[in-house]
């Protein structure tokens, strides 16, 4: 069964560096999220990007963030200078182009340690 | 705007007896629902969902959930519990277009007792 693939599934970084999280899509899926859960709480919902741009975005996906599709596999998330609070799982999902609401397939996720 | 509030952040239960997660939403739209299971260091997968067909949905691994208009809730349901069932478990609510965010509950780890 097709799947959402992340890399890597942990990433140390220290405060105040860039980092990019990486997610290969299901290959037929058109919709692209990011969600990230803080140790102990609720999957929160990022931003998500259809058709090479942002359709969606939350309060937390601030000045900070970005995301591209550099390619025609890769979407990804970069924080541009990283705090203590980004630390968190971060998810990416992706969903079919069809009528209705589909699932969102979600990746394993991220592991994002700041020190 | 959409919210699911999930009763009980633990709830644990005996191999083979019934399995109850209650999830209740808010709603402006009519709601697609969702549960998802999360496995230790793992992402979420898909139990079952909910978009405005029969009220009775199956899911994998023997779940189903049962959506009640009235009540506003979308309780998740197995009638036999397994040690294997042992997770986070998620509901979610999403507005009516694809594309549209999901909204988490905070979630319920389920524990099986032998």
């Amino acid at each position: 069964e097709p799947e959402v693939t992340q890399t890597p599934s942990h990433q140390v970084t220290q405060m105040g560096q860039e980092v990019i999280l990486r997610c290969v899509p299901i290959s037929n899926h058109l919709y692209f999220y990011w969600y990230r859960q803080i140790l102990g709480q609720k999957v929160e919902f990022l931003v998500s990007f259809y058709n090479n741009e942002i359709s969606e975005k939350s309060e937390i996906f601030d000045d900070q963030f970005s995301v591209e599709r550099p390619d025609g596999s890769n979407f990804t998330l970069k924080i541009r200078s990283t705090k203590l609070e980004d630390s968190a799982m971060y998810f990416c999902a992706s969903s079919e182009l069809t009528t209705g609401v589909q699932p969102q397939h979600f990746g394993d996720g991220t592991r994002l340690s700041i020190l | 705007a959409q919210s699911v509030t999930q009763l009980g952040s633990h709830v644990s239960v005996s191999e083979g007896a019934l399995v109850l997660l209650r999830c209740n939403y808010s709603s402006s739209v009519p709601p697609y629902l969702f549960w998802y299971v999360q496995y230790p260091n793992q992402g979420l997968q898909l139990l079952l969902k909910y978009t405005s067909a029969a009220t009775l949905v199956k899911g994998i691994n023997g779940f189903e959930a049962e959506f009640k208009k009235s009540e506003t809730s979308f309780h998740l349901t197995k009638p036999s519990a397994h040690m294997s069932d042992a997770a986070e478990y998620f509901c979610a609510v999403s507005g009516s277009n694809t594309g549209n965010q999901f909204y988490f509950g905070t979630g319920t780890s389920l524990t099986v007792i032998p």
